[in-house]
């Protein structure tokens, strides 16, 4: 019954290095999201894409960059990773209107 | 721009007592609220909106133009609603603004 996948529940990385997060949804949406969750931050919008290799920044897009290849898939790529980026990550998607289904969430700690 | 304040960082309750959680915003158009809600261990998950005007597990929540509110209320708690809440606010291309969060404790 998973609707929108992420690839990977808990990930560790060093400081550097390029970090990809997966997120894959089934429900044929138009729109997909990425957040970060952090205690006393609540969650903040990094990027976001309403259509295949469309791609908007969101209020926190600095030291990121998404991919969307395919309706289905959006990347989320760290390109240097750094100690100030462990945080959950949150991938949702929706339809033209309506709320969010998001996935579980992928855990990123940067030693 | 669109913010959405949740002025609450925890909100300790005893079971079957009242619960209101407190949600403001800020938005120039008409805005679409909404509550999310996350379990511990699981994830976040949509709980309600306000143009359904339809109660969830018992919870309500009405959007006040006037005041800029969209409170989420509840009259008797239970153990079962300890959980994080987070109010939201959608503008323009379905974009999401999240509050900070409210944990509710509900105390047996």
């Amino acid at each position: 019954d998973v609707k929108v996948t992420q690839s990977s529940r808990y990930l560790v990385k060093r400081t550097g290095e390029k970090v990809f997060l997966e997120c894959v949804q089934d429900m044929d949406h138009e729109n997909m999201f990425w957040y970060r969750q952090d205690p006393g931050l609540g969650l903040r919008l990094i990027y976001f894409s309403y259509d295949v290799k469309m791609k908007e920044k969101g209020d926190i897009p600095e030291g990121y960059s998404v991919s969307r290849e395919k309706k289905e898939r959006f990347s989320l790529i760290l390109e240097s990773a750094s100690t100030n980026q462990t945080s959950m990550y949150l991938c949702a998607s929706s339809p033209g209107t309506g709320g969010y289904t998001f996935g579980s969430g992928t855990r990123l700690t940067v030693v | 721009a669109q913010r959405v304040t949740q002025p609450e960082k925890l909100l300790s309750v005893f079971k079957g007592a009242p619960v209101e959680l407190k949600c403001n915003y800020s938005y120039s158009g008409s805005p679409e609220l909404f509550w999310y809600v996350q379990y511990s261990r699981q994830r976040l998950q949509l709980l309600l909106r306000h143009i359904s005007r339809e109660s969830i597990k018992g919870f309500t929540a009405d959007l006040n133009k006037g005041e800029t509110s969209f409170h989420l209320k509840k009259p008797f708690a239970q153990e079962e609603d300890s959980a994080m809440y987070y109010c939201a606010l959608s503008g323009g291309y379905q974009k999401v603004t999240f509050g900070t969060g409210t944990k509710l404790q509900v105390i047996p």
